[in-house]
């Protein structure tokens, strides 16, 4: 596609729901990154995607979050059990090529309200 | 634990005033920086750099690396209203290439 596209674009979910966070990434575009960013606060690290490499799952906060990429394209957020400090936007973003040598886009988020 | 600090936190100016917006950093494997543009929910990219006292340059904004003093400058002159925003700089570093990023710098621009 022409861009990183995230569904929904807001979710509002009751605490102790699961939720799935879509994340369409730029056609051809190898590497697949999540961040949260929680109001005020920086962009924070969840899992990043590069090709068919394990996955660098090193930021997921715990283990009621978990991320899938099928086929190299598609990636789904999953948190279970929501919590209200889950609160957050979620941003995906998607890159060409491996090695840090070419700039990363961004989606326009999921804003996550836990209630 | 790689570390990337951006400076001041925020800022007020008016229009047609030029700022300047830092970003140090201590990171194993650098690989490149980049500043990102932040006005809504989606960072918009602004520039990489990858290698140090080659200036980057897009119009008003404009940016220079230092590896070996391990800071970038954001320049951004003649500012406008539209320029009010968050910037955001981040590293890409490591064998896993993720991003690492500052909490970013808050930009008013006032009339």
């Amino acid at each position: 596609g022409a861009g990183v596209s995230q569904s929904p674009s807001n979710k509002v979910t009751e605490k102790g729901k699961d939720v799935e966070l879509r994340c369409d990434p730029i056609s051809g575009h190898t590497a697949l990154y999540w961040y949260r960013q929680s109001l005020g606060q920086g962009l924070e690290f969840l899992i990043y995607f590069q090709g068919n490499s394990a996955p660098d799952k090193s930021g997921l906060p715990s283990d009621r979050f978990s991320a899938e990429r099928t086929g190299g394209s598609v990636s789904t957020l999953t948190i279970q059990r929501t919590q209200q400090e889950d609160s957050a936007v979620y941003l995906c973003a998607s890159s060409f090529g491996f090695g840090g040598w070419t700039e990363a886009f961004f989606g326009q988020g999921t804003r996550l309200t836990v209630v | 634990e790689d570390k990337v600090v951006q400076s001041p936190l925020s800022l007020v100016v008016h229009e047609g005033d030029t700022v300047t917006l830092n970003c140090s950093y201590e990171v194993t494997n650098f690989r490149s920086l980049l500043w990102y543009k932040q006005e809504k929910k989606a960072p918009t990219f602004l520039f990489m750099l990858t290698s140090s006292g080659i200036e980057k340059k897009s119009g008003r904004l404009s940016s220079i690396l230092d590896k070996k003093e391990l800071f970038s400058i954001l320049n951004i002159t003649a500012t406008q209203t539209g320029d009010s925003a968050v910037y955001l700089c981040a590293l890409n570093t490591g064998t896993a290439s993720k991003l690492t990023f500052g909490t970013g710098t808050r930009l008013q621009v006032t009339l």
